[in-house]
């Protein structure tokens, strides 16, 4: 069965900094991969997602993904952080097929001036 | 907006009490999924709809009964809950049940 794994619960960067919440996977065959972000009081906001083609994947409000097969990994990743970006970060896999999607237990992301 | 919207957004009722949550997709979606979260736990999938028929139910006790009357519409009828179902209900729809899916706001539940 599929799992994702993230392995930090808080992630603190300053503002103007790259930041990156990581998330590593395991899946039987070739991973479909999402990341997700949730304000407070918000449901889930869809950010990006890997299925095939470029390993790095371009996404909602300046994040990318880097999707690395031998690592099995799936970083999440922003050149320079805001404030706004202040959130709660969710990875999720779903293997091809018809199976369901896996969530991680979210990444908490506190952006400080 | 995601296009789709929840209804109520919080709810407080006790453990005889019986209500429902909606949830409608304005996307032309044709799948949809009810998730329950908690605190320090991952999302949990609860019911799984596509093209109106239940295609997963994850275990979840019979004391949560969900409803999809057409592809655009989902509830989930609650009765004689008990405390530690208090969470955010989260509802998403996608195109087909393997595309991406997009999420509501939630309902925020307590159950006293």
């Amino acid at each position: 069965a599929q799992s994702v794994a993230q392995p930090e619960d808080q992630v603190n960067v300053a503002e103007g900094n790259p930041l990156t919440v990581k998330c590593t996977y395991s899946v039987s065959g070739n991973p479909y991969l999402f990341w997700y972000v949730q304000y407070p009081n918000r449901g889930l906001q869809f950010l990006l997602k890997y299925i095939t083609g470029d390993n790095l994947v371009k996404g909602s409000y300046g994040f990318e993904a880097e999707f690395n097969k031998s690592q099995t990994s799936f970083h999440l990743k922003k050149p320079s952080a805001l404030v706004s970006d202040s959130a709660l970060y969710f990875c999720a896999v779903r293997e091809p097929g018809n199976t369901p999607l896996v969530f991680g237990k979210g990444t908490r992301l506190s952006v400080i001036a | 907006e995601t296009g789709v919207t929840q209804t109520p957004r919080h709810l407080v009722m006790g453990m005889t009490n019986k209500k429902s949550l909606k949830c409608e997709q304005h996307l032309g979606h044709n799948a949809m999924y009810w998730y329950k979260q908690s605190a320090k736990k991952p999302l949990e999938l609860m019911f799984v709809y596509n093209f109106k028929e239940q295609t997963e139910n994850n275990s979840v006790p019979s004391r949560f009964s969900p409803e999809c009357p057409n592809s655009s519409h989902l509830f989930l009828h609650l009765h004689t809950l008990q405390p530690e179902d208090s969470a955010l209900y989260l509802c998403a729809s996608s195109l087909g049940d393997q595309e991406t899916q997009y999420f509501g706001p939630g309902t925020r539940l307590l159950v006293l």
